[in-house]
């Protein structure tokens, strides 16, 4: 069982339309976790970090996390054909430590 | 002003040989990394240098040898390529303590071996 699973994929919605990501991973230690975005062919970007348990909202992404039951998501409002991209999870048991990413869910926004 | 740049963005090349790629970050980033992205999207850690010190060596053949000249550069050299050796192969940095939040990517190689 690999530390962190995510659904491959490809999710395809409509424009408008509410996105959910999720990840859950076996490792009770880790405590940071990230979202990265890919487009094609680039390299992964960023898009959210939390720490611990909760939610954080940044813009039309919002990004939440479940220690109890070790599964985190992230949600897309108001999805755009812009936001199709491979969406990747990652998370690390201390915030200088290396990041363990999930498989990427490839995600399609029709317009 | 590309903060973490890799060369060559394309490698195809034949079994048996050896390559090198190179890479570069202007983020004033003190610890720099090397992934490994396979063809199913899966983006996994191989190494990690700190101020040109080795401090993550995953479960790597000894055919990949990664060298450090200095805390801006990273460069990755693999010796007898095989052909599952063909992926995408990341650069990354970060600061050394704030590796969650503020760890950059280049580009990608993207590696082909024939």
């Amino acid at each position: 069982q690999k530390e962190v699973e995510q659904d491959p994929g490809p999710l395809s919605v409509p424009e408008g339309a509410i996105v959910s990501l999720n990840c859950t991973y076996s490792n009770s230690a880790f405590q940071y976790f990230m979202w990265y975005r890919q487009y094609s062919r680039k390299g992964p970007e960023l898009l959210m970090y939390t720490y611990s348990s909760g939610n954080k909202e940044d813009g039309r992404f919002t990004a939440q996390v479940d220690k109890s039951s070790k599964y985190i998501s992230l949600f897309i409002r108001d999805s755009q054909p812009s936001d199709s991209a491979t969406y990747l999870c990652a998370m690390s048991g201390s915030v200088g430590d290396k990041l363990v990413f999930g498989a990427g869910t490839i995600l399609r926004v029709k317009s | 002003d590309t903060a973490v740049s890799q060369t060559p963005k394309y490698l195809v090349t034949q079994m048996g040989n050896d390559k090198s790629i190179k890479c570069e970050q202007n983020l004033g980033h003190d610890t720099m990394y090397w992934y490994k992205q396979d063809s199913k999207k899966f983006l996994k850690i191989m190494f990690s240098y700190n101020n040109k010190e080795l401090i993550i060596n995953e479960t790597v053949p000894n055919r990949f040898s990664p060298k450090s000249p200095d805390k801006a550069h990273l460069n990755l050299h693999i010796n007898s390529l095989e052909l599952g050796d063909s992926a995408v192969y990341f650069c990354a940095s970060s600061k050394r303590d704030r590796a969650a939040d503020t760890q950059y990517f280049g580009p990608g190689t993207r590696l082909t071996v024939l």
